[in-house]
């Protein structure tokens, strides 16, 4: 199993561009997270999915837009990137109330 | 969802035995404890998790007493390895924000030689 993975692994967005990281778990895991997590912060929740088909928003939903069209995947789009969500975001998933798996992290900066 | 209060940072030695405790008071009766590590760059790494008493691993012990108001991460005997951002985090199992699971400031161990 890969486990979950994240592409990209770094990319760089002027102001105004839009892009869509990627996140892909082989478990069959019901449940998946988008965190950003700043320089020397904590890891705060963007959205999360407890399912195919469903959607719900976290502590900074504001600037994101997520789907879940598959147990698979969970892509997360940035439209109109601004300077302040430059930050590493982590995808995580997890079946049931088992534990969380993380991927590596996409690291994005907004110039 | 129950908040969470850890110190921002506790400081050990190598050899020593380090307890982190987390503040839940809020918890509800379905919900479960969870602790998280993680280093630089990386993204958290599952801990040990419990719901009451005691739970031991191979890396970890988690004390929950009675009211499960609080908890205590134990790590046995670390190492400069162990030097690394610790979350308690506490997860609903029901209710209207099941699935939802938010992460705290974490605690910053150093653990010096």
């Amino acid at each position: 199993n890969a486990g979950v993975t994240q592409t990209p692994k770094f990319r760089i967005l002027k102001i105004g561009q839009s892009m869509t990281l990627q996140c892909t778990q082989d478990m069959n895991h019901n449940y998946m997270y988008w965190y950003r997590q700043d320089p020397g912060m904590g890891l705060k929740l963007i959205y999360y999915s407890v399912g195919a088909g469903i959607t719900d928003k976290g502590e900074v939903p504001n600037g994101y837009n997520v789907s879940r069209s598959t147990t698979e995947d969970f892509p997360l789009r940035l439209e109109l990137a601004a300077p302040s969500q430059t930050s590493v975001y982590f995808c995580a998933s997890r079946q049931g109330f088992n534990e969380q798996f993380f991927g590596p992290g996409t690291r994005l900066t907004v110039l | 969802l129950a908040k969470t209060t850890q110190p921002i940072s506790m400081d050990s030695y190598e050899g020593q035995e380090v307890n982190i405790t987390c503040s839940h008071n809020n918890i509800a009766t379905n919900d479960y404890i969870t602790w998280y590590q993680q280093f630089p760059s990386q993204g958290p790494r599952f801990i040990i998790q419990g719901y009451k008493t005691k739970v031991t691993n191979e890396v970890a012990s988690l004390f929950i007493p009675a009211d499960r108001k609080s908890s205590t991460l134990s790590l046995p005997r670390v190492s400069l390895s162990d030097t690394a951002v610790y979350y308690c985090l506490v997860g609903n199992a029901g209710g209207t924000s099941y699935g939802k699971l938010t992460f705290g400031q974490g605690t910053i161990l150093t653990v010096h030689p």
